[in-house]
């Protein structure tokens, strides 16, 4: 079965600082996608990134990028120039390419922008 | 933009009460999920739906069922509310094509 483990309950990160959420799955599967969602105090769950793994080209949104390695199974999120709206709980995930498409959410990680 | 409606985002129940969560689509998504959401334990499947009429347990069905009678609308069902179900319960829907999901604005349900 898939997992997926971040290894950080909690970060912080100076405003304007850039910082690094951790991810890493487990999976045998070749064909698959990664996600990272946000959760802000307001609940709702955005979307921030997507990759797919057949792409060896990082993904990249605005101030959001990702660092991709396949071999490692490792997806890590690079925010860059941290802003106050940043702060929220970021879910990394993972879908499988076949039929049975539930994601599989990492437990989180709480990000503290500091002003 | 597709919008995900969760139709309470606070609600309080007794011990024993049939309760439901109802969720409605308006992007015409084939697949619909109820996870349940708790600290320290991130989000967790219960009930998955690829069409109408049609369900798959994920991780954690004990206690729960669901219903899709319509390709909109997918309602989850509390049999009979226990304190152990105390918790965060997100719906969400999504395409074939795997762009990603869209997530209701959550339920906070109370079970005292």
């Amino acid at each position: 079965a898939q997992t997926v483990t971040q290894s950080q309950p909690e970060m912080s990160v100076q405003e304007a600082e850039t910082v690094t959420l951790s991810c890493t799955y487990d999976t045998s599967e070749s064909d698959y996608y990664l996600f990272w969602y946000k959760q802000p105090p307001s609940r709702q769950m955005i979307l921030v990134i997507r990759q797919e793994a057949y792409k060896q080209q990082n993904a990249t949104e605005n101030r959001f990028s990702v660092n991709f390695q396949k071999a490692a199974k490792s997806f890590s999120l690079k925010i860059s120039d941290s802003q106050l709206g940043d702060a929220a709980m970021y879910f990394c995930a993972y879908r499988s390419a076949q039929r049975d498409d539930k994601i599989i959410f990492g437990k989180g990680t709480r990000l503290h922008i500091l002003p | 933009d597709v919008k995900v409606t969760q139709s309470s985002r606070y609600l309080v129940k007794r011990t024993g009460e049939k309760v439901f969560l109802e969720c409605v689509q308006d992007m015409d998504h084939e697949n619909m999920f109820w996870y349940r959401q708790d600290p320290g334990l991130g989000l967790r499947l219960i009930y998955f739906s690829y069409d109408v009429k049609m369900k798959e347990k994920g991780d954690i069905p004990e206690g729960y069922s669901v219903s899709r009678e319509k390709k909109e609308r997918f309602s989850l069902i509390l049999e009979s509310a226990s304190t152990n179900q105390t918790s965060m319960y997100l719906c969400a829907s999504s395409p074939p094509e795997r762009t990603g999901f869209f997530f209701g604005q959550g339920t906070r349900l109370t079970v005292v």
